[in-house]
């Protein structure tokens, strides 16, 4: 069975400060990772897969096999950022497993 | 579009009754699931589906039943509510295919006092 792990619940950054968020996965397939986000009292929203290899929002994040990391970055945190991050691997029936989430607090 | 809905938004239940959880999606999506968000829990699959009048367990499956009678709608109903079950629920959609995304609903943020 598929297991995410997000080791920190809750991370305090000051504005303009490099955020990281640890997500490290198990999964006997070929792993497709996501990282979702949900801002105060709104729907979860994706954020990033790793097979677009995109930015979004200053956010990157890359799939590493050997280390089974999808660690999601910014190098400069802005206030707007503060919110609830959720890392998921999908499996080969369409389900996500999710992490138990990051709290991320942007001090100004 | 209006993409995923859920009705209702709030709900307060006594231990004991029953109640159902509407979800509607708008996006001609084959899969279809729900979710519950609890602290340090995370999110959590109760049941889903791969295409109408299908259903199928998730993680945490145990109180709850599901119908998918229409490709559009997926129900989720409470028999008989516990404390335990306190909580958000969301569901969700996505097509089919690699880069198949989910969308979610807004939530319903039950009590069961």
């Amino acid at each position: 069975a598929q297991r995410v792990t997000q080791p920190e619940k809750l991370l305090s950054v000051f504005k303009g400060a490099p955020v990281e968020l640890k997500c490290n996965y198990s999964y006997s397939g070929s792993p497709e990772l996501f990282w979702y986000v949900q801002y105060s009292r709104q729907r979860l929203q994706l954020l990033l897969r790793h097979i677009s290899r995109e930015s979004i929002k200053g956010f990157t994040a890359d799939l590493n096999k050997g280390e089974t990391s999808f660690h999601l970055k910014k190098p400069f945190a802005q206030e707007e950022d503060s919110a609830m991050y959720y890392c998921a691997l999908k499996d080969g029936n369409n389900r996500l497993a999710f992490g138990k989430g990051n709290q991320v607090v942007v001090i100004p | 579009n209006a993409g995923v809905t859920q009705t209702p938004k709030f709900r307060v239940l006594k231990t004991g009754q029953s109640m159902t959880l509407l979800c509607a999606q708008d996006m001609n999506h084959e899969y279809m699931y729900w979710y519950r968000q609890d602290p340090g829990m995370g999110l959590r699959l109760i049941h889903y589906s791969v295409g109408e009048g299908t259903t199928a367990k998730g993680e945490v499956p145990d109180g709850y039943n599901v119908s998918r009678l229409k490709k559009q709608n997926f129900l989720l109903g409470l028999e008989s509510a516990a404390p335990s079950q306190t909580s958000v629920y969301f569901c969700a959609s996505s097509g089919t295919g690699r880069k198949g995304e989910q969308f979610f609903g807004p939530g319903t943020r039950l009590t069961v006092l």
